[in-house]
């Protein structure tokens, strides 16, 4: 079936640093592919979407590249700030169906 | 703003004692989702709305029953709980099919004691 595998957390960086979160995933056809962020005791809120393969989602300085030949999503900002500090969630909605797949989520925490 | 509303934030309950916790949306999306999520994972997909049409999730206990009396209104029911059903309750919202994302509310964190 389905799956989403992210690179392992927590993720320490300094403010100002280079992020990127690793997402690869498995499916058959042509999947929807997602970054979710939740901050600590919140819901999920979307932070970037891509729908066919070389769109490219971006929001709030995030980006990620929506990559077929090596099934990945990863996710990128050249630089983070204190406040970007949360669990982030790559995620895949199937052709067949609107459930959603998430990976197991990375920890992100940016010292000042 | 069109958004997705959890009532109540926080709820503590007593063991088997049930609970509802409620979900409204004006996004007037037509699926509606009800997740839970515990600490440091990522959320677990219960059931699902499409319409007035219910979809179970095979491995949901039947613990947890839903209804949903109109497009705009979704509640979880919970009748029995116990210790190992604390966690955060995530409802979501989406319009049907393709590629539309799921909206999520700000979550119940339900306390069992």
């Amino acid at each position: 079936g389905d799956s989403v595998t992210q690179m392992e957390g927590p993720v320490t960086l300094s403010e100002e640093a280079f992020l990127t979160i690793n997402c690869t995933y498995t499916a058959t056809g042509y999947p929807s592919l997602f970054w979710y962020v939740q901050y600590p005791g919140e819901g999920l809120q979307l932070l970037l979407k891509a729908t066919k393969a070389d769109d490219k989602g971006s929001n709030k300085g995030f980006e990620a590249t929506y990559r077929k030949e090596t099934t990945s999503f990863h996710l990128e900002k050249g630089s983070v700030q204190v406040s970007d500090s949360a669990v982030y969630f790559c995620a895949l909605k199937g052709n067949q169906g609107g459930k959603l797949i998430f990976g197991q989520g990375t920890e992100l925490s940016v010292k000042p | 703003d069109a958004m997705v509303i959890q009532n109540p934030r926080y709820q503590v309950t007593q063991f088997g004692k049930p609970v509802t916790l409620s979900c409204s949306q004006t996004l007037n999306h037509n699926v509606m989702y009800w997740y839970q999520q515990k600490s440091s994972q990522a959320p677990k997909l219960l059931f699902h709305y499409y319409d007035k049409d219910f979809n179970n999730e095979a491995d949901t206990p039947d613990n947890f029953q839903s209804r949903r009396p109109n497009t705009s209104f979704c509640f979880l029911d919970i009748r029995s709980p116990g210790l190992g059903d604390a966690a955060m309750y995530l409802c979501a919202t989406s319009r049907d099919g393709g590629s539309y994302e799921q909206y999520f509310g700000p979550g119940t964190r339900l306390t069992v004691t």
